[in-house]
């Protein structure tokens, strides 16, 4: 079995630029969810789809970011304009009803 | 605001003995609780969920909950180096399909 793919996997932007990331999960997971884990911290939750249907956004800074799940699959998340606290791995992962969550390898991101 | 908190270490272990790492958490509405393992670089990986009180064994693994303390703690028996890395706690809501909160990790270093 496939599993979570993310790509790119490194990404270095200046402050003010703008990035994506796109996650496919695995097959058959309804659920997705975008993390994001700053060095030394454990990851935070931006983001929940359900299908394509947001589940939960309250931590997500919706002036800079933003996310889609087009078709209930694929997702992407963007940050426009970056900064520099934005310097993080940005985590998707996927889950089927009540099963455990399964990550990707993550994007680390870098604003210089 | 949902907080789990974990010592972050690190913490020393050698060889053969067994490795004690506990959580808190502060929403007494938290009904699932995770622990996840991070090796450097990498991404998270499930260990062992915990739903009710009382312990929770897999192989030289002991999850165990008190929910009355709002408590969390794993267990490690035989460490072996290959169990050095970060050891996430996360707490959750409901069923495996909700977005967590995790901890900042503690960092487990086990002795040859």
């Amino acid at each position: 079995e496939a599993g979570v793919a993310q790509s790119p996997r490194y990404k270095i932007i200046e402050k003010r630029q703008s990035v994506a990331f796109w996650c496919n999960p695995i097959s058959g997971h309804a659920t997705l969810y975008w993390y994001q884990q700053i060095l030394g911290q454990g990851p935070k939750l931006l983001i929940q789809f359900q299908n394509n249907g947001v589940v939960d956004d309250s931590q997500l800074p919706k002036d800079r970011f933003s996310a889609e799940r087009l078709k209930g699959v694929d997702s992407t998340l963007k940050i426009q304009p970056a900064k520099l606290e934005d310097s993080a791995v940005y985590l998707c992962a996927s889950s089927f009803g009540v099963s455990e969550a399964f990550f990707g390898q993550g994007t680390r991101l870098t604003v210089v | 605001q949902k907080e789990v908190e974990q010592n972050s270490g690190p913490l020393s272990v050698p060889e053969g003995a067994i490795a004690s790492l506990n959580c808190t958490y502060s929403d007494r509405g938290s009904q699932s609780f995770f622990w996840y393992r991070q090796y450097s670089g990498k991404s998270p990986e499930l260990i062992m969920f915990i739903y009710s009180n009382g312990d929770k064994e897999d192989g030289r693994f002991t999850a165990q909950l008190n929910k009355a303390s709002q408590y969390v703690s794993l267990l490690i028996r035989d460490s072996q180096p290959s169990d050095s890395a970060t050891y996430l706690c996360a707490s959750g809501s409901g069923g495996g399909a909700d977005g967590l909160t995790f901890g900042k990790g503690t960092h487990l270093i086990i002795q040859p």
